[in-house]
Parts: C-alpha cells; structure tokens; sequence
C-alpha cells in the first residue's frame, strides 16, 4: 500500500523557469515531511523539510508547500538550474511512529534544460 | 558531525552466493538505522530499520537479513542471492526524537547478482 505517492515520473524545465514538483499522501496521521535530491548512483540528500503545523517553508530557492485538507505537498525551485537535474523523493513520518519511519514516494526525475 | 559510511559501493556476486553489506555512523549515539533499496527504475523500499542493538524489525518478507551487532553498525546479510536481489542499497540514520529529526543516507551500494 502506497502511502505516499508521486504520480509524476518525470518533469522537464527549462532553465530559470519553475520547476514544482508533487506528491500526495493518504496518511492523515503524517505530520512530518521532508525532500530528498538524489543522483546516480549516490544517496539520497536531505533538501528541505516541513511539519503540519506550518503551510510554507522556504530555503533559498527551495520552497515546500503543505496542503493538509488536500493530502498534498509541493516542491517549488525558484529559478531552475541544470544542476538541480536529479531525483527528487518525497518522504512522510507521523509522530506516533517513535522510531522516525518514514515512508517514501517512488521519485519524480527532473531535467532541467539549458 | 555525523557521518555514515557504507561498503563496498560496488559489488557484482553470483545467484546463490552470501552475501554481506556493512554500514557503520559516526559521530551520534544511539541512532535509528534503516537499509532501503532501490530497485532499478523503482523508488525507495525500506527493508529492515532498528532503533537499538540486537532489535530489528523486517518490512518485507525475502530472503535476506539484518543484524545490528554495535550501536552504530548496521549489517545486511544473505544466505542465497537471487537476482531479484539486485539494485541499490542504502542505509540511513536518523535521530532517535521521534518525527522531527531527518533520515541521512549513505553513498549506498550498487550490488548485481548475474
């Protein structure tokens, strides 16, 4: 059962424009998330993270956007840079799970054009 | 600061043979460690996480094992490789507060069974 879902597999932006990427979760009980950038061939890296008690946060030209009524989160990069071509994985905890289980979407790859 | 190391980062072995992949953290006590893999084109699986010593809990039923012999090191282990076996495997830490802290992972591990 997929509790946290990203139904893109792919995005393509082009540089200096927006680049958003989605994810949906079924889970009310979520209260914790986070994105992770990852690429080939490497571990995942942390990104940015947000709690339910807030509906932004913003980190440079990373912004997440949580929409709780919606089960829905968003990434935003703000411009978009060929660099920024990677995996991005969205991740969910609740905090009845006391030993930080995180459940993770299958990954939206985005490539950014020059 | 905290540092999590993983070995060997490329392993090719053949269909039923064992199989041993370590990870050890560096720089925290008492951490929650997770190994995830990632099969090819697919996202994040979690396979065994452990929030202590000697106590591993199994997410998915196959054939392989988990053994966390010191607070810091985290072993995944098998009798028998399959090729289904095969893909990217991460191990990560985190934090033991529950829901606030991030996961962080390893370089990972990319193991192919032929």
């Amino acid at each position: 059962d997929q509790q946290v879902k990203q139904n893109s597999p792919s995005l393509s932006v082009q540089e200096g424009r927006i680049s958003i990427l989605n994810c949906d979760y079924t889970n009310s009980m979520f209260d914790y998330f986070l994105w992770y950038k990852k690429y080939p061939a490497e571990g995942p890296t942390f990104l940015i993270s947000i709690s339910s008690i807030k509906d932004k946060n913003e980190d440079g030209r990373f912004t997440v956007f949580l929409n709780k009524s919606a089960k829905h989160l968003s990434l935003h990069i703000v411009p978009s840079q060929p660099g920024d071509s990677a995996v991005y994985f969205c991740a969910a905890s609740a905090a009845l799970y006391n030993f930080n289980k995180f459940y993770f979407g299958s990954g939206t790859k985005l490539n950014v054009k020059p | 600061s905290q540092t999590i190391h993983q070995w060997p980062a490329t392993l090719v072995q053949p269909v039923g043979s064992p199989l041993s992949l370590e990870c050890t953290v560096e720089g925290t006590s008492n951490p929650n460690l997770y190994w995830y893999r990632q099969a090819a084109g697919r996202g994040l699986q979690l396979l065994f996480y452990s929030v202590g010593i000697g106590q591993i809990s199994s997410e998915v039923p196959q054939n392989l094992s988990a053994s966390r012999p010191q607070d810091r090191q985290f072993i995944l282990s098998s009798k028998k490789l399959l090729l289904s076996d095969s893909g990217f495997y991460l191990c990560a830490w985190a934090g033991a507060s529950p829901s606030t802290d991030t996961q962080y992972f390893g370089p990972g591990t990319r193991l192919t069974v032929l």
